[in-house]
């Protein structure tokens, strides 16, 4: 079946560190990819999202490649702010969304 | 737009009790799922409405669980009896008509179960 290994937190930066999640996902087919965050008392959010190899998400300054080849999708900041303070899960969607178990990042002024 | 409301946010019951958690989605949208963490593992698919009717249940981990959404506006979940494994933080998402998972979802703030 599908599933979703990601890197195992905590992770403690200082803030303008760089931040990498390293995700890989096992599945049939080509399945969508996603990033999401849930920041303290929120819900989960859509971080970003790739549809096919090669795709590269984005937003907020976060980015990750759709990797077929190593059918990896690893998270990348160049930067980080405390407020990227946050639990990230990867995804990936057959006809439902399969998570990873979690990062839980946490950015230091 | 009101996002989704899950409710309680937190509770805590002792082994053996029954309770039971609601989700409010988003008006108008028929997709409606739950999702749960269990002891900060990997989220996993527990079932997913369209309206009313149950479309795929096939994450419900045993007959403890009981999910309804009469009407097909909000949802609960009942668990009953609770035992010290359903531990864990509960989500609730919802989505319109013809979204396909993970495009368009919206997620709730989750409610966090504890048994003890």
């Amino acid at each position: 079946g599908n599933s979703v290994t990601q890197m195992e937190g905590p992770v403690t930066l200082s803030e303008e560190a760089f931040l990498t999640i390293n995700c890989t996902y096992t599945a049939t087919g080509y399945p969508s990819l996603f990033w999401y965050v849930q920041y303290p008392g929120e819900g989960l959010q859509l971080l970003l999202k790739a549809t096919k190899a090669d795709d590269k998400g984005s937003n907020k300054g976060f980015e990750a490649t759709y990797r077929k080849e190593t059918t990896s999708f690893h998270l990348e900041k160049g930067s980080v702010q405390v407020s990227d303070s946050a639990v990230y899960f990867c995804a990936l969607r057959d006809y439902k969304l399969s998570f990873g178990a979690g990062t839980t990042v946490t950015v230091r002024a | 737009e009101a996002g989704v409301t899950q409710f309680p946010s937190h509770s805590v019951i002792e082994k053996g009790q029954t309770v039971t958690l609601r989700c409010d989605p988003i008006s108008g949208h028929d997709n409606l799922y739950w999702y749960r963490r269990v002891m900060g593992k990997e989220i996993k698919f527990l079932l997913h409405f369209v309206k009313e009717s149950k479309q795929d249940e096939s994450g419900m981990p045993n007959n403890r669980f009981l999910a309804e959404r009469t009407g097909g506006t909000y949802s609960t979940l009942k668990v009953q009896p609770a035992e010290l494994e359903d531990s864990g933080v509960y989500f609730c998402a919802s989505s319109q008509a013809g979204r396909s998972a993970g495009h368009g979802y919206t997620f709730g703030s989750g409610t966090r179960l504890t048994v003890v």
